[in-house]
C-alpha cells in the first residue's frame, strides 16, 4: 500500500525566505509523485510532477522538488516566498499500477510580509 | 479548453434528501476520478473510471453512494439518503490515457443540515 507523510499541517516563513514543504512517501514499487497547490474555495492544480529521469523537478511559479529514493522523500523548495503563494500544499503518490493518486495530509502555508 | 467542469458548486440540502453531483472531464481523457475533501480525512479517492468502467470503488463510504459513468463526458455521483455526515468538498478529475498527472475540477461543496 502507498502512504505519504506530510511534516507540518502549517508552515509559516516571511516574504522572500526560502519555502521548504516536506513530503515522505511509501511505495512499494517505484512511485510517481506530485505536488498539488489548493488556493481557497478552488481545485487543486498541479505544481509539479516527477516519474523518471531528472531527480530533481522544476515546476511552476518557482517551486521545485528533488525526488531522493534512499530517503524517501520529495520536498518542495521555492527560494524567494511571495504573498500569492499563500496556500495548501499537497504531495501525492501513484504507481504503474493503481491510476489513483493518494494524497497527503496537506500543509498549509502562509507568508507573512 | 475549459478543464473539467463540475456542478452545482455548492449544494445545501436537508438530510434524507437525494444529492447528485455532475462532471465533465477534459475532452479526450480516458480517466475520471471522484474524491472527498473533509477536515477530519483530507483527500480520498471514492471511484475512478477508465473508458466509462469503474475500476475501483473501493473507496465509496456505503450503498449510500452510486457513480456512474454513461458516457466519456459525463460522471454522475449520487447519494441517497444523504447525511449530515456527507458533508464536504467533492471533487472530479480526469487524466488523459498517455501521462500520470490529473486535472482537478473546481469542486462541490456540499452541506446536509
Amino acid at each position: 500500500a502507498q502512504s505519504v507523510t506530510q511534516l507540518g499541517s502549517h508552515v509559516s516563513v516571511s516574504e522572500g525566505a526560502l519555502v521548504l514543504l516536506r513530503c515522505n512517501y511509501s511505495s512499494s514499487v517505484p512511485p510517481y509523485l506530485f505536488w498539488y497547490v489548493q488556493y481557497p474555495n478552488q481545485g487543486l492544480q498541479l505544481l509539479l510532477k516527477y516519474t523518471t529521469g531528472a531527480t530533481l523537478v522544476k515546476g511552476i511559479n518557482g517551486f521545485e522538488a528533488e525526488f531522493k529514493k534512499s530517503e524517501t522523500s520529495f520536498h518542495l523548495t521555492k527560494p524567494s516566498a511571495h504573498m500569492s503563494d499563500a496556500a495548501e500544499y499537497f504531495c501525492a503518490v501513484s504507481d504503474t499500477g493503481r491510476r489513483a493518486l493518494t494524497f497527503g495530509s496537506g500543509t498549509r502555508l502562509q507568508v507573512q510580509p | 479548453d475549459a478543464g473539467v467542469i463540475q456542478s452545482p458548486r455548492h449544494e445545501v440540502t436537508e438530510m434524507g434528501q437525494e444529492v447528485t453531483l455532475r462532471c465533465k472531464p477534459i475532452s479526450g481523457h480516458d480517466y475520471l476520478f471522484w474524491y472527498r475533501q473533509t477536515m477530519m480525512r483530507g483527500l480520498e479517492l471514492l471511484i475512478y473510471f477508465n473508458n466509462n468502467v469503474p475500476i475501483d470503488d473501493s473507496g465509496m463510504p456505503e450503498d449510500r453512494f452510486s457513480a456512474k459513468m454513461p458516457n466519456a463526458s459525463f460522471s454522475t455521483l449520487k447519494i441517497q439518503p444523504s447525511e449530515p455526515r456527507d458533508s464536504a468538498v467533492y471533487f472530479c478529475a480526469s487524466r488523459p490515457r498517455q501521462g500520470n498527472e490529473q486535472y482537478f475540477g473546481p469542486g462541490t461543496r456540499l452541506t446536509v443540515t
